[in-house]
């Protein structure tokens, strides 16, 4: 069964620095790949997603994703973060085969001045 | 605005008492879902729904029962068969089935049982 794998439970970083948050998938049939961010006390919204063509996903805010399906891995970066990037990340893979959405256990990014 | 409501957002129980969490919305998906959010396990899904009058069992439904009368409501009971009911509870939904679609979510509903 697909399974998915946020190793890094918690990352700090200072304020204007990189981050990679990284996600890891176990199966590398056909999938469609998410990141979501959730605030404080509220629901998840869609960050990026890649469904197909080009592996390098953008969202509106900054943050990229590569899809690299020989790693299967979907590794999420920021080149310099800001305070209100502070939030828990969550992966979440789609398996097309189980038409099953599963999501990772989260990251939380904490950015500190 | 289109969106997901959840009522209400913070909810206190005594044990052994049921809970009706609301879940409306008024984008006009097909699709709705429960999941229940605790700290360091993500999400995981109690119920779903693809159409009105139909819905199957997630991964983590017992305790708990919905029903989907119309397309815009999908709402929850966690019932006193739940047995570690306090939790973040938050009900989402696609245009299609989760598999292929993003799904929209509500701000959540969380519920303590004293």
């Amino acid at each position: 069964a697909q399974s998915v794998t946020q190793l890094d439970s918690q990352v700090p970083v200072f304020e204007e620095a990189p981050v990679e948050l990284r996600c890891n998938y176990s199966s590398s049939v056909s999938v469609y790949l998410f990141w979501y961010v959730q605030y404080p006390n509220q629901g998840l919204q869609l960050l990026l997603k890649y469904l197909s063509g080009s592996t390098l996903v953008e969202s509106i805010n900054g943050f990229e994703a590569e899809f690299n399906k020989s790693q299967t891995s979907f590794h999420l970066r920021k080149p310099s973060v800001h305070i209100s990037d502070t939030a828990e990340y969550f992966c979440a893979v789609s398996d097309l085969s189980t038409d099953k959405l599963i999501f990772g256990t989260g990251t939380r990014l904490q950015v500190f001045p | 605005d289109g969106g997901i409501t959840q009522s209400p957002k913070y909810l206190f129980r005594k044990e052994g008492q049921n809970v009706t969490l609301s879940c409306e919305q008024n984008l006009n998906h097909d699709a709705m879902y429960w999941y229940r959010q605790d700290p360091g396990q993500g999400l995981r899904l109690i119920y779903y729904s693809q159409i009105v009058n139909d819905f199957q069992k997630g991964d983590i439904a017992e305790g708990y029962s919905v029903s989907r009368e119309k397309k815009e409501s999908f709402p929850l009971t966690v019932t006193s068969a739940q047995k570690n009911p306090t939790a973040f509870y938050l009900c989402a939904s696609s245009t299609q089935d989760r598999g292929s679609g993003e799904l929209f979510f509500g701000e959540g509903s969380r519920l303590t049982v004293l």
